[in-house]
């Protein structure tokens, strides 16, 4: 079965430091693997995705994402954060053609 | 959240009640998709349906009925026989099965009184 799983519930960083948010997957065959950030009492926004190619993955806001095959995990970072990162950020997988399923979520807190 | 509305925002059900939540989008998406999402755990699919007309369940359906009579409308059905309802709840679409970008919703949050 696909799956992840966002080992940390809450990933606490300062202002300019980098930010790490781990996921690691479960897929059968080639995974397809995104990120999305959520904003309080709102919908999820498209991050980045992975789906082949060049493990390192650029995608919005300043923010990429590392695949590493050996250690099946997809880890969304960020060079230098921002108080305005703060959020709670979901990795998610292609389960099947039509089917998406979502980590636990981790909440990213970038203090001032 | 562009091009998916979803209403109301705010929603409260009575014991025994059914609830419909509207979610509209404008996009001409073919796929679309609902989520229910509680505190640490993440996002659950409650159902999906990848044409109009048709639909299928999620892993969570139980307690949840919805409908594709437009490609644009899909709304969910929150039956009495849901035990515990109280959740966020996101509606997705998708351009098309090639496509892997979901657009969402602001969400819905339902409470029981």
């Amino acid at each position: 079965a696909q799956s992840v799983a966002q080992p940390e519930d809450q990933v606490n960083v300062a202002e300019g430091n980098p930010l790490t948010v781990k996921c690691t997957y479960s897929v059968s065959g080639n995974p397809y693997l995104f990120w999305y950030v959520q904003y309080p009492n709102r919908g999820l926004q498209f991050l980045l995705k992975y789906i082949t190619g060049d493990n390192l993955v650029k995608g919005s806001y300043g923010f990429e994402a590392e695949f590493n095959k050996s250690q099946t995990s997809f880890h969304l970072k960020k060079p230098s954060a921002l108080v305005s990162d703060s959020a709670l950020y979901f990795c998610a997988v292609r389960a099947t053609s039509d089917k998406f399923y979502f980590g636990s979520g981790t909440k990213l807190n970038v203090k001032p | 959240d562009g091009g998916i509305t979803q209403s109301p925002k705010y929603l409260f059900r009575k014991e025994g009640q059914n609830v419909t939540l509207s979610c509209e989008q404008n996009l001409n998406h073919d796929a679309m998709y609902w989520y229910r999402q509680d505190p640490g755990q993440g996002l659950r699919l409650i159902y999906y349906s990848q044409i109009v007309n048709d639909f299928q369940k999620g892993d969570i359906a139980e307690g949840y009925s919805v409908s594709r009579e437009k490609k644009e409308s899909f709304p969910l059905t929150v039956t009495s026989a849901q035990k515990n309802p109280t959740a966020f709840y996101l509606c997705a679409s998708r351009a098309d099965l090639i496509n892997e970008k979901l657009f969402f919703g602001s969400g819905t949050q339902l409470s029981v009184l």
